[in-house]
């Protein structure tokens, strides 16, 4: 049971938009903590996508973008693309359990 | 170019330890934490703990706790990771990652992972 709790698969045609949502708790998210989000291709380290609840790192498309309201976050992709199809993870800061944690991950499809 | 470099594929029997290397270059070793992150087959990614590299000191999740130990070696610019008396369940891909930012901070940079097979 992961701490922060997305939805194990989202999917969408190209060209659609989706989101991915990532609920936590009054001790994370609804403490004030930042939410990140990354992106983890098949065989491949996870790539930071978004920070700091909303910002997006340099060489990161506009199409990805975060919010973040009370315990919870999204993470919405619009313009689909193929190249898209990937797992995708929340983390933030747990101050009860004094540990960095993450999200159980969102298997997106491109159909 | 600023990376972080794993250590190679190992595989231990049970009960066994095992010792994963990164080793950081292209910025300041000492100005970030590193941390440990790991992904068993088919799961999601699991916080281990982190190192300050500048003083050596360390925190660990619980579930960790008494079995895995973090050190750093500031003359290369590397941290280490062992986990004691390893079990099937502790096959997993081993990353590292430095944390950047305010507060908790997140992850900008991680290593390309490690593989840790553990088989009789």
């Amino acid at each position: 049971q992961s701490v922060l709790t997305q939805p194990p698969s989202v999917s969408g045609a190209p060209g659609q938009r989706v989101t991915v949502s990532c609920t936590g708790t009054s001790s994370n998210i609804g403490a004030n903590y930042d939410v990140h989000w990354y992106q983890q291709l098949p065989g491949t380290a996870p790539r930071l996508l978004i920070f700091d609840n909303t910002k997006r790192p340099s060489g990161v498309p506009d199409r990805f973008s975060g919010s973040k309201s009370g315990t919870s976050a999204s993470l919405a992709i619009t313009g689909l693309q193929t190249e898209d199809e990937a797992d995708y993870y929340c983390q933030s800061y747990d101050s009860s359990l004094d540990a960095w944690v993450f999200g159980g991950g969102t298997k997106l499809t491109v159909l | 170019q600023v990376q972080l470099v794993q250590s190679g594929a190992e595989v231990k029997k049970p009960g066994a330890s095992v010792k994963v290397s990164c080793t950081a270059s292209g910025y300041a070793f000492t100005n970030n934490f590193i941390h440990w992150v790991r992904q068993a087959p088919g799961h999601g990614l699991e916080w281990m703990g982190l190192i300050n590299p500048s003083g050596g000191t360390t925190s660990l999740a619980q579930k960790f706790q008494g079995r895995v130990t973090l050190t750093r070696d500031t003359s290369t610019s590397t941290v280490y990771m062992e986990i004691n008396s390893l079990t099937s369940e502790d096959r997993a891909v081993y990353f590292c990652a430095r944390r950047s930012g305010t507060t908790a901070g997140h992850f900008g940079l991680w290593g390309q992972g490690t593989l840790v097979t553990v088989s009789s």
